[in-house]
């Protein structure tokens, strides 16, 4: 079974600082996708990034970043300098499905307040 | 502009009182879903669709049930909602790329449901 756990429930931070969501994950399948989702208070969900389990590259986004580190089945996601914008309740998700249906699963969520 | 479309957006109803949650994509995605966010529990699956007249369980199906007739449209039905599925509801929509899927999904708005 697949599973999603992100440990955060909350993190607060002022405005500037460097902030880190930490992601871990649980599969059998050799095959995965790892996903980050933004829901800001308006309600909808938006996608950030997706990372296939054959590559380890960290990706960066503007201020956006992700570490994906297999060995310690992780998939953190580092907001550098943040705004209040950054505000929202941040998903991470994960795909793995052999046969190729659409079956997500998401962690818990972490609430993140940016504050000025 | 490719969208996801949900309605209604806030229902309350009642204690067995039969209702239809509807869902449609303009993408021609193959693959649509359905979740309910709750706090504390992030978002879980409740049904899946892979294609016209193809749907299966997520990992919460029990109380609900789910159609798709045409590729667009994927509604959601509560045949006797009761208070546990209080929630806030999102359907989501995927395309399949070489035959395996592990692409992001689009969310529609939400729905939130009160069930008294």
């Amino acid at each position: 079974a697949q599973k999603v756990t992100q440990a955060q429930t909350e993190i607060s931070v002022v405005e500037k600082e460097d902030v880190t969501l930490d992601c871990v994950y649980e599969t059998r399948d050799t095959t995965y996708y790892l996903f980050w989702y933004k829901q800001p208070p308006s309600g909808e969900l938006v996608f950030l990034i997706r990372r296939n389990s054959f590559d380890e590259q960290n990706e960066i986004s503007g201020r956006y970043s992700w570490n994906f580190q297999k060995s310690t089945s992780s998939f953190n996601f580092t907001i550098t300098a943040s705004q209040v914008v950054d505000s929202a309740v941040y998903f991470c998700a994960l795909s793995a499905f052999p046969q190729g249906a659409q079956k997500l699963v998401f962690g818990q969520g972490t609430r993140l307040t940016i504050n000025p | 502009e490719a969208q996801v479309t949900q309605n209604p957006r806030y229902l309350i109803t009642v204690t067995g009182k039969k209702l239809t949650v509807t869902c449609s994509q303009n993408m021609n995605h193959e693959y649509m879903s359905w979740y309910r966010q709750d706090p504390g529990l992030g978002l879980r699956q409740i049904y899946y669709s892979m294609n016209v007249e193809v749907t299966d369980k997520g990992d919460v199906p029990e109380g609900y049930k789910v159609s798709r007739k045409e590729k667009r449209n994927f509604p959601l039905i509560l045949e006797s909602p009761s208070p546990n599925q209080t929630s806030l509801y999102f359907c989501a929509s995927s395309f399949r790329t070489s035959g395996v899927n592990y692409n992001e999904q689009f969310f529609g708005p939400g729905t939130r449901l009160t069930v008294l």
